[in-house]
């Protein structure tokens, strides 16, 4: 019963440093999400992979690459990680792209010092 | 562009009172409404969900009926516990037209004994 399964759950790092969360689901979802929480910002969304093989950019999605590798897995990159980029990050999945539940992982807390 | 607007919080309340939360959106069409709920340490989770006008989404005693002539979504709780404590996240999305998910800033919520 794992649904959304996301790595690390706790990071820091230091300005510059470059490092991926990992993410994967179990519900053979066609669609998968990285979202960030900030406080007082809600979840803002920076990439989206509608399909396996295509990926999209969200609202924010500068600072940051991801990898659609399979149906199951979307990776997040920080290629070169700024304080701005701290936050808390959320893999989710949904059946399809529109109009469909989404099914969130427990998060990743990443902090950039 | 779409958009959803809920009541800032904190909301703060006593056992056994009485909860609404505000939520308005802004969309073409006619979208999916949502609420998730997220408790601490964790990532979010579906509370109920509605697709169409006059549908009421109800679950866990908590209940939100889909209003197109005021474009609302309001949740409602006749008795809240301190186990919902949480924060609350009311949401939109398409079913066409591509990926559509828009979510609110979130409402916090506590409940004390």
């Amino acid at each position: 019963n794992a649904g959304v399964t996301q790595t690390p759950k706790f990071q820091v790092l230091k300005t510059g440093q470059s490092m991926t969360l990992q993410c994967a689901q179990d519900m053979n979802h066609n669609s998968m999400y990285w979202y960030r929480q900030d406080p007082g910002m809600g979840l803002r969304l920076i990439y989206y992979s509608a399909s396996e093989g295509t990926t999209d950019k969200g609202e924010v999605p500068n600072g940051y690459n991801v990898s659609r590798l399979n149906k199951r897995e979307f990776s997040l990159r920080l290629e070169s990680a700024a304080p701005s980029q701290t936050s808390v990050y959320f893999c989710a999945s949904s059946e399809l792209s529109g109009g469909n539940t989404i099914y969130f992982g427990e998060g990743s807390w990443l902090t950039v010092v | 562009g779409d958009s959803v607007t809920q009541m800032e919080g904190p909301v703060t309340l006593s056992e056994e009172a009485f909860l609404t939360i505000n939520c308005t959106y802004t969309a073409t069409g006619y979208p999916s409404l949502f609420w998730y709920v997220q408790y601490p340490g964790e990532g979010l989770q579906l509370l109920l969900k509605a697709t169409k006008a006059d549908d009421k989404g109800s679950n866990k005693g908590f209940e939100a009926t889909y209003r197109k002539e005021t474009t609302s979504f309001h949740l409602e709780k006749g008795s809240v516990q301190v186990s919902d404590s949480a924060v609350y996240f009311c949401a939109l999305s398409r079913r066409t037209g591509g990926f559509k998910t828009i979510f609110g800033a979130g409402t916090r919520l506590f409940v004390k004994a």
